[in-house]
């Protein structure tokens, strides 16, 4: 039981590049999340997926696509890189109960991306 | 809008002894969850525990208990017997019971044990 994956965990762009962030999950949970993690700041949501085939923006989802591809992937893209995007990011994701019904959502979280755009 | 502060960047103990950090939260919800996460060096988030509002005994694991006052809007983590270990940054988060799943997240306090 793998958890919560992530690749890269590093990576260096050049501005104007793009890239795509991968994500997968192995515990069967049915929303997913991506975070970016700046200095002396919590987490920001950038994008989430509440389930399969469903994707809604978070706080800050400007410059940033997502895809669920299936239940167990989430890639973050970003078409065009600029230096603002320099950040931690991490992937997450949490059960949901079988009622349906959201519960307290526990999240976990992968071990993260570091970006850096020159 | 919810807000969690934690209004202690950075804290020092001396391995063995009990540490307390503290985050407030600001929210016209009546349910909702409130976690601790811990983040080591290694980057990697762990659910350190956990507190629905609706319950009033504070919970604990181990060494790791919280003081919630809902009307303070207060949630702080206590660690006793602290360990080398538990060197990390910790983040503070609440979560509306009802909401579209996002969590909202403090700015974390960095907590160094000393040996």
């Amino acid at each position: 039981n793998a958890g919560v994956t992530q690749t890269p965990k590093f990576q260096v762009l050049k501005t104007g590049q793009s890239m795509t962030l991968q994500c997968a999950q192995d515990m069967n949970h049915n929303s997913m999340y991506w975070y970016r993690q700046d200095p002396g700041m919590g987490l920001r949501l950038i994008y989430y997926s509440a389930s399969e085939g469903t994707t809604d923006k978070g706080e800050v989802p400007n410059g940033y696509n997502v895809s669920r591809l299936n239940k167990r992937e989430f890639s973050l893209r970003l078409e065009s890189a600029a230096p603002s995007q320099t950040s931690v990011y991490f992937c997450a994701s949490s059960p949901r109960s079988a009622s349906g019904t959201v519960t307290y959502n526990e999240q976990f979280f992968g071990p993260g991306t570091r970006l850096t755009v020159l | 809008a919810q807000t969690v502060t934690q209004s202690q960047p950075e804290m020092s103990v001396q391995e063995a002894e009990t540490v307390t950090l503290s985050c407030t939260y600001d929210t016209s919800e009546s349910n909702y969850y409130l976690f601790w996460y811990k983040q080591p060096p290694s980057r990697q988030m762990i659910l350190v525990i956990r507190q629905e509002a609706y319950k009033q005994q504070n919970a604990t694991e181990n060494r790791f208990s919280v003081n919630f006052q809902k009307a303070a809007k207060s949630f702080s983590l206590k660690i006793s017997d602290s360990q080398l270990g538990d060197t990390a940054m910790y983040f503070c988060a609440f979560k509306a019971r009802d909401s579209n799943y996002q969590l909202i997240w403090g700015a974390g306090t960095k907590l160094i044990i000393k040996p």
